[in-house]
């Protein structure tokens, strides 16, 4: 099982700051995605990188994936309350396509107005 | 379209009963998938099927987890009987399998707790 560490676990910040949380593994993955789950509601995919390096931008997020394909990043600008959710990283580690995906254990953002 | 939708949203039962969770994935999606949600070990997906035939049930915890779809617009998860450490949210998600990128759409979960 490849294991996908996302950090910190626990992140509460005020409205306006930036701030980052990370995805990584010692495994090597061919795509990875980003999702945010609202209390009570499923995960919503967000973004997928495919290519070591690439960045995409969604709004105030910016997601990369590292140039090894084994770790990856969002970085959110100026927080909203609306940005407030559980975030999860999920990597493809061959191609396969959903039914190989391994979901982190997620990020629990919290922004305070 | 409505998206993945799952019943019911909230279950609580005691243990030893069979509690059956129900999904409707998106029309026109080929591939289901059910997930289990827990604090201590994140979302794991516990089978999945690709033009209703299941194709992976690996993670499926024990026998007393079940799921069919009996056709592409149902499927069912059942546990039978239920003990208190089944207590999750268990998600159904759905995609259309193709050559190109697979958006995977979750449903709103069930909430289950035995007591």
């Amino acid at each position: 099982t490849q294991l996908l560490e996302q950090s910190p676990q626990f992140l509460s910040i005020q409205e306006g700051e930036n701030l980052t949380v990370y995805c990584n593994s010692s495994s090597v993955f061919s795509s990875l995605q980003w999702y945010r789950q609202e209390p009570g509601e499923g995960p919503v995919l967000l973004v997928t990188v495919v290519t070591g390096g690439e960045v995409k931008k969604l709004k105030r997020l910016t997601f990369q994936f590292g140039d090894a394909r084994k770790d990856s990043s969002l970085h959110i600008t100026a927080a909203q309350p609306g940005d407030t959710g559980l975030y999860l990283c999920a990597g493809d580690p061959n191609n396969f396509g959903n039914e190989k995906l391994t979901f982190g254990t997620g990020t629990r953002l919290t922004i305070i107005p | 379209d409505a998206g993945v939708i799952q019943s019911p949203r909230h279950e609580v039962t005691e243990m030893g009963q069979e509690v059956t969770l129900r999904c409707k994935p998106i029309s026109g999606h080929n591939s289901l998938f059910w997930y289990r949600q827990t604090m201590m070990r994140g979302l794991e997906l516990l089978i999945y099927f690709n033009n209703n035939v299941p194709i992976d049930d690996s993670g499926m915890p024990e026998d007393r987890f079940s799921a069919k779809m009996p056709n592409a617009s149902f499927s069912t998860l059942k546990i039978q009987p239920s003990e208190p450490r089944d207590s999750a949210v268990y998600f159904c998600a759905s995609s259309q399998a193709g050559p190109v990128e697979e958006k995977l759409f979750f449903g709103s979960g069930t909430q289950l707790s035995v007591l």
